[in-house]
Order: C-alpha cells, then sequence, then structure tokens
C-alpha cells in the first residue's frame, strides 16, 4: 500500500542553523507530494506541493524536490528561525482517477524545536 | 472568509459514553475529511466524503466511529461507545474537488476519554 516515512523527531536546533527532514515514499501510482506545517493549536496547514517528478517546491525558505528515482521528497532550509517551531508532516496524494484523488497519506509527522 | 470550525475545542467523556464532534467545512468545499492525530500515529483518515457521499471510512475505525455529513456545510462525528485509547485531537478539513487540491484543517477537538 502506499506510505510515507520521515525523520523522527524531535529536531532541536539553534537559530541561524540548517535543517534537513528526511521524506521518503512508496506508492505504485504516481503522486503529488507535499508538506504541511502545525504550529501548537492549530491545525496543519499546506507548506507547499509538487505534482511533478523532478521540480522543485519552496515557501518561506523551505524548498524540497520531488526526486523520483530516490522516492524522496526531503525538506530543507537553510536557516532557521524560533518562529519556525512546529510539527511538519510529508504527505502523498495517490494519482488514482476517480473518488481518491484528494486523499492524503501522512507521514508521523517531526517535531522542530528551534532555540535563540 | 471563515476557515473550517470544529467545536467543541475540548471534550471529556467517560468510558462509555457516546460523544458527537462537529464540523463546518469551508463555504463552496465539497470534499470532506476527518482524521486522528497522536503523537504515535500521527494522522490518520477516518472518513472521506466527496458531495455528501462517503467514499472511504477509514477500515480500522469502522466499528465504532461513524461520520456523516446530512448536508454540505455541516458534518458529524459519533464516537460509541468511547475507549481510553480514543484520547487524540480529531481534525476535521476540507477542500476543492479537482486533483490534488489543498486540505484545510479545523483547529481540531481534544478528546479524553477516563
Amino acid at each position: 500500500g502506499d506510505s510515507v516515512t520521515q525523520t523522527e523527531g524531535p529536531v532541536t536546533l539553534s537559530e541561524g542553523t540548517s535543517l534537513t527532514v528526511n521524506c521518503s515514499y512508496e506508492t505504485k501510482q504516481y503522486p503529488t507530494l507535499f508538506w504541511y506545517v502545525q504550529y501548537p493549536g492549530e491545525g496543519p496547514q499546506l507548506l507547499f506541493k509538487v505534482p511533478k517528478a523532478n521540480e522543485k517546491g519552496s515557501n518561506r525558505g523551505f524548498e524540497a524536490t520531488y526526486n523520483k528515482e530516490a522516492t524522496s521528497f526531503h525538506l530543507q532550509k537553510a536557516s532557521v528561525q524560533e518562529s519556525d517551531s512546529a510539527v511538519y508532516y510529508c504527505a502523498l496524494a495517490p494519482m488514482n482517477y476517480g473518488g481518491s484523488g484528494n486523499k492524503l497519506i501522512f507521514g508521523t509527522g517531526t517535531l522542530l524545536s528551534v532555540k535563540p | 472568509d471563515a476557515g473550517v470550525t470544529q467545536t467543541p475545542r475540548h471534550e471529556v467523556a467517560e468510558k462509555g459514553q457516546t460523544i458527537i464532534l462537529k464540523c463546518e467545512p469551508v463555504s463552496g468545499h465539497n470534499d470532506l475529511f476527518w482524521y486522528r492525530q497522536t503523537k504515535i500515529q500521527g494522522l490518520e483518515l477516518l472518513s472521506y466524503f466527496r458531495s455528501k457521499s462517503l467514499m472511504e471510512d477509514g477500515g480500522a475505525f469502522k466499528d465504532r466511529f461513524k461520520a456523516e455529513m446530512l448536508n454540505s456545510s455541516f458534518s458529524t462525528l459519533k464516537i460509541q461507545p468511547t475507549e481510553p485509547k480514543d484520547s487524540a485531537v480529531y481534525l476535521c478539513a476540507s477542500s476543492l474537488t479537482g486533483v490534488y487540491a489543498e486540505q484545510f484543517f479545523g483547529p481540531g477537538t481534544r478528546l479524553t476519554v477516563l
């Protein structure tokens, strides 16, 4: 079946350091890949999505490249800020024509804490 | 524009009780999702509706969990009977009907079962 595996947290960094959260996926279909972010007390919100292989998505200084060969979609940021402290979810939407087109499969989430 | 609304924000139940959680999706969205969120399992899909029709009911959650969508602007999730292992955050999300459309999440209901 479809699945997503990502870096287990928590991850603790100092402000100004770089971030990588690994994400690997399994599916027999042609997925669109997503990163969602969840701040305390809120629901997850979309960070960005990438529908095509070998393309890059980015938002708020975060970026990830859809690597079809490696089945990976690692999240990176060059310099984290305290305000980036949140839970980050990698997700895939299998390309399934018909009713499941919008269904998402989420990873277990990675809690990031950034210290000033 | 109003986002996804969930009520109540917090719920405490005794084991064996019936609880009903409510969700109002973003106006105009035809897809609605219910998820359970725990630290160990992350986000697990409970139910998925498209234009009020149930598309997926989350398999393992069938026996005590029932989601309904009586109209396009309101959905409920009933848990009957509750068990302590049901303690979690329950999230509702909605999206436009379009392939790979962004899901908009509500703030969630934190359920504690004693």
